[in-house]
């Protein structure tokens, strides 16, 4: 049970390329977050989904895209990356489990992105 | 949207102490949860302990524990006992009952001395 991966761990870009960020969890959970953490700014949600096919605007959605094809995996695009895009970007997934009530966030272990 | 603030950017405690790091929220909901979560220099967000609004024992797990004063929208994480594998930065969240989105603050760097 590998919980919540993502690919790749680390990644630098230069100004104007695109990427994706792979988020994979083995947990079942239909709730699935994206957040960028920079310094003094805690986590900030980019985007998130309540379930596979479906997606919703977080705080600071702006130059990322989207998508839950497979109820497993949650990919964030990056179009045309800005030195402003430059983080620690963390996937979470939960559960909508009735009988936890608490349905905590799981996260992954984080990718650093660098774009010059 | 929901505010967590932690006015403690950072924090030091001799080890085998006691340290309280604070937290407060502005919501207008009646039930929420409420998390702290732990990120040592390996990055990986581990919780640590959690608490219910509706619940008004505070919340034990080990050495943590949390003193949650509802009226005044204050959670604060108070460690025992203080060892060096304590040391991280510590984020307080929060979720609403009936919402999707959670809220952190802007954590807590806790420094463990020998």
């Amino acid at each position: 049970n590998a919980g919540v991966t993502q690919t790749p761990k680390f990644r630098v870009l230069k100004t104007g390329q695109s990427m994706t960020l792979l988020c994979a969890q083995d947990m079942n959970h239909e709730y699935m977050y994206w957040y960028r953490q920079d310094p003094g700014m805690g986590l900030r949600l980019i985007h998130y989904s309540v379930g596979e096919g479906t997606t919703a605007k977080g705080e600071v959605p702006d130059g990322y895209n989207v998508s839950r094809l497979k109820k497993q995996n949650f990919l964030l695009g990056l179009e045309s990356a800005a030195p402003s895009q430059t983080s620690v970007y963390f996937c979470a997934s939960r559960s909508l489990d009735s009988l936890s009530s608490y349905n905590e966030q799981f996260f992954g272990p984080g990718t650093r992105l660098t774009v010059l | 949207a929901q505010t967590v603030t932690q006015s403690q950017p950072e924090m030091s405690v001799q080890e085998a102490e006691t340290v309280t790091l604070s937290c407060t929220y502005d919501t207008s909901e009646s039930d929420y949860y409420l998390f702290w979560y732990k990120q040592p220099p390996s990055r990986q967000m581990i919780l640590v302990i959690r608490q219910e609004a509706y619940k008004q024992q505070n919340a034990t797990e080990n050495r943590f524990s949390v003193n949650f004063q509802k009226a005044a929208k204050s959670f604060s994480l108070k460690i025992s006992d203080s060892q060096l594998g304590d040391a991280a930065m510590y984020f307080c969240a929060y979720r609403s009952a009936l919402g999707n989105q959670f809220y952190f603050g802007t954590g807590t760097s806790l420094t463990v001395i020998p």
